[in-house]
């Protein structure tokens, strides 16, 4: 069984600063995916990266980027220049990729982190 | 971009009486759809995973007479949770699988309150 562990139930951070958001996730599978989404206060889920397993090169999406480990099975957020809109609860998630037994395209999820961003 | 809708955002409902939540995809087909609960400041707890037109698929522990999940078409999935109790009181997310691959759109989200 898969899991996912972030260690990290809160964390703050200054206005135009740099946090990083810890993962790390136990499998046996080799082909998956990796996610973080994010879920303000309006508790909408909302993407924020994704990294498919295969790839070595970490994704990136403008202010945010992932340093992927997959060795050490660690997925890790790095959120630059920090903005009060990314005060929100991150979740990292694992996906099994298509071909996997009993994939349903089911998400595991961490804990989650709190993050708030301060002015 | 792709839109899941969940409704009612809010419902309050009395003890022993049943609350159906919807789940739509709006513009695209969802081939497996997702049910959770989530309680204030933890994690999206899975429920139930959703095929159309097949039995759902329910976690350990869930129990499946309680929250009667049904699929019926490629862009409708509703959560049934008969003869509410105050403990069934949380917030509810639904979310859709585009294809089959690994893209994941969620709902608003639904409250429930029972009372």
């Amino acid at each position: 069984a898969q899991t996912v562990t972030q260690s990290q139930p809160e964390m703050s951070v200054q206005e135009a600063e740099t946090v990083t958001l810890s993962c790390t996730y136990d499998t046996s599978e080799n082909n998956y995916y990796l996610f973080w989404y994010k879920q303000p206060p309006s508790r909408q889920m909302i993407l924020v990266i994704r990294q498919e397993a295969y790839k070595q090169q970490n994704a990136t999406e403008n202010r945010f980027s992932v340093n992927f480990q997959k060795a050490a099975k660690s997925f890790s957020l790095k959120i630059s220049d920090s903005q009060l809109g990314d005060t929100a609860m991150y979740f990292c998630a694992f996906m099994k990729q298509r071909g996997g037994s009993g994939n349903t395209g089911k998400l595991i999820f961490g804990q989650g982190t709190t993050l708030q961003v301060k002015p | 971009g792709a839109v899941v809708s969940q409704h009612p955002s809010r419902v309050i409902c009395k003890s022993g009486t049943s609350v159906k939540i919807e789940c739509r995809s709006l513009d695209f087909q969802a081939t497996t759809m997702f049910w959770y609960r989530q309680f204030p400041k933890q994690s999206l707890m899975l429920m139930a995973t959703s095929n159309e037109g097949s039995k759902a698929t329910y976690e350990q522990g869930v129990e499946k007479d309680k929250f009667l999940i049904n699929h019926a078409s490629l862009t409708l999935s509703t959560l049934t949770v008969t003869s509410a109790h105050p403990e069934d009181s949380s917030f509810y997310i639904c979310s859709a699988r585009v294809g089959w691959g690994n893209t994941i759109y969620f709902g608003e989200g639904s409250w429930l309150t029972v009372v």
